[in-house]
């Protein structure tokens, strides 16, 4: 069964304290995979695709990166306005543009 | 354009009652998706639609029917609404060409 894992389940930093989350997916053919932000009570906003080993993707503060088994997403010198809960989904080769989601990292940047 | 939009954005239903939530994309996506969002489970899909007229079951389809109604409109059906369907539940879309999917702003309903 394709799964994926995102690791911490939750991550407090301060302002200005770089730290990576972590998304680790089955390997059973990856046709991509998808960072998402969600602020609390609104919806996923996509934030990047990455389709192969070894791509890397960068928006203001955040990179992400994706290896044959996992991605990372890297958040450097982050403020609190990166507070937010951050899902990974991945769409399997077996499962066309399905997407299967992570159940998220929860990231509280303190001032 | 307003991207994906819901109707309506909270709704609190008895058991037993029915209705209908509404999705609409003005972004001339081809597909169209309803996924629910619970504590600890994460966002599973219900219901997807690959093309306008195709509609495919998702993870968790029981006690949910869905319409695509054209290539705009995508509406999800309870039935009869049970204490377990309480829940969030958000629409998304996506073009044929890429799997990156765009979501509304979600539905909250409880069911007593």
């Amino acid at each position: 069964e394709d799964q994926v894992t995102q690791s911490p389940e939750a991550l407090r930093l301060q302002e200005g304290e770089s730290s990576s989350l972590n998304c680790s997916y089955t390997v059973s053919g990856l046709r991509g995979l998808f960072w998402y932000r969600q602020d609390p009570g609104k919806g996923p906003e996509f934030l990047f695709t990455l389709y192969s080993a070894g791509e890397e993707k960068e928006k203001e503060r955040l990179k992400a990166t994706l290896t044959k088994k996992e991605s990372f997403l890297h958040i450097t010198a982050p403020k609190p306005e990166d507070s937010a809960t951050y899902l990974c989904a991945v769409s399997f080769v077996t499962s066309g543009s399905r997407l299967t989601f992570g159940e998220g990292t929860q990231l509280t940047v303190n001032p | 354009n307003a991207g994906v939009t819901q109707t309506p954005k909270f709704q609190v239903l008895k058991t037993g009652q029915s209705m209908t939530l509404q999705c609409a994309q003005d972004m001339n996506h081809n597909s169209m998706y309803w996924y629910r969002q619970d504590p600890g489970m994460g966002l599973r899909l219900i219901y997807y639609s690959a093309s306008e007229g195709t509609t495919d079951k998702g993870e968790v389809p029981n006690g949910y029917n869905v319409s695509r109604l054209n290539k705009r409109e995508f509406s999800l059906r309870l039935e009869s609404a049970a204490p377990s369907q309480t829940s969030v539940y958000f629409c998304a879309s996506s073009t044929r060409f890429r799997d990156e999917q765009f979501f509304g702003p979600g539905t909250r309903l409880t069911v007593l």
